[in-house]
């Protein structure tokens, strides 16, 4: 079967820096997403990986290890605004999107 | 980035309705429209995928006849939650691509509680 892992919650302090871990297994692979998700809204886009190493986009990093099936999302200079759910989504062979559950991130001041 | 506007936001409806959801591609052709479905604290579910021009192909265990999708138009896809229940209350998310995508636009989201 296909699966995403994600823990399920973290806690982190303004100001520090968070790693988001995520592993998959899926029937193929085209590329790893991760979403922003605040309460009642729908996720936003920050960043996809279709091949292995580090993206940088801002405060805002993502990690891509295909042959571990491993993905990590690094966020840096938290902020109280990025208390938010964090998805890991793999598109499969078929194009399809896989999602993990999300993990709930709680910035504390 | 391209825009996906979905429509309502919010709707309430007493038991036994039927609902009509709205999800357009504001700046693009989206060949391809998923619908997902979100309960509290879970992930997002796909319901159904659209193409533009033929039926809709459904997830195993999603009601094709409660829950009508139709693809018009390459920037219009409706989904209908007819003959509404509360456990069909939920939040419902419709994403557009061109089928090929690196990323997914996905509308606001419509938050439906059934009553």
């Amino acid at each position: 079967g296909q699966n995403i892992d994600q823990p399920t919650e973290m806690t982190a302090t303004e100001g520090a820096i968070v790693q988001i871990n995520c592993t998959y297994q899926t029937s193929g692979f085209n590329g790893l997403f991760w979403y922003q998700q605040h309460a009642g809204e729908a996720p936003t886009f920050l960043s996809y990986n279709v091949l292995d190493g580090l993206e940088e986009k801002g405060r805002f990093s993502s990690f891509l290890s295909r042959s571990k099936g491993y993905s990590y999302l690094l966020l840096k200079e938290l902020q109280m605004k990025d208390s938010a759910s964090y998805l890991c989504a793999v598109m499969d062979s078929n194009y399809q999107l896989i999602w993990g559950a999300g993990t709930k991130l709680i910035i504390k001041p | 980035g391209a825009v996906v506007s979905q429509h309502p936001s919010r709707v309430i409806c007493k038991s036994g309705t039927s609902v009509k959801i709205e999800c357009r591609s504001l700046d693009f052709q989206a060949t391809t429209m998923f619908w997902y479905r979100q309960f509290p604290k879970q992930s997002l579910m796909l319901m159904a995928t659209s193409n533009e021009g033929s039926k809709a192909t459904y997830e195993q265990g999603v009601e094709k006849d409660k829950f009508l999708i139709n693809h018009a138009s390459l920037t219009l896809s409706t989904l209908t939650v007819t003959s509404a229940h509360p456990e069909d209350s939920s939040f419902y998310i419709c994403s557009a691509g061109t089928g090929l995508d690196t990323e997914a636009f996905f509308g606001q989201g419509t938050r439906l509680t059934v009553v």
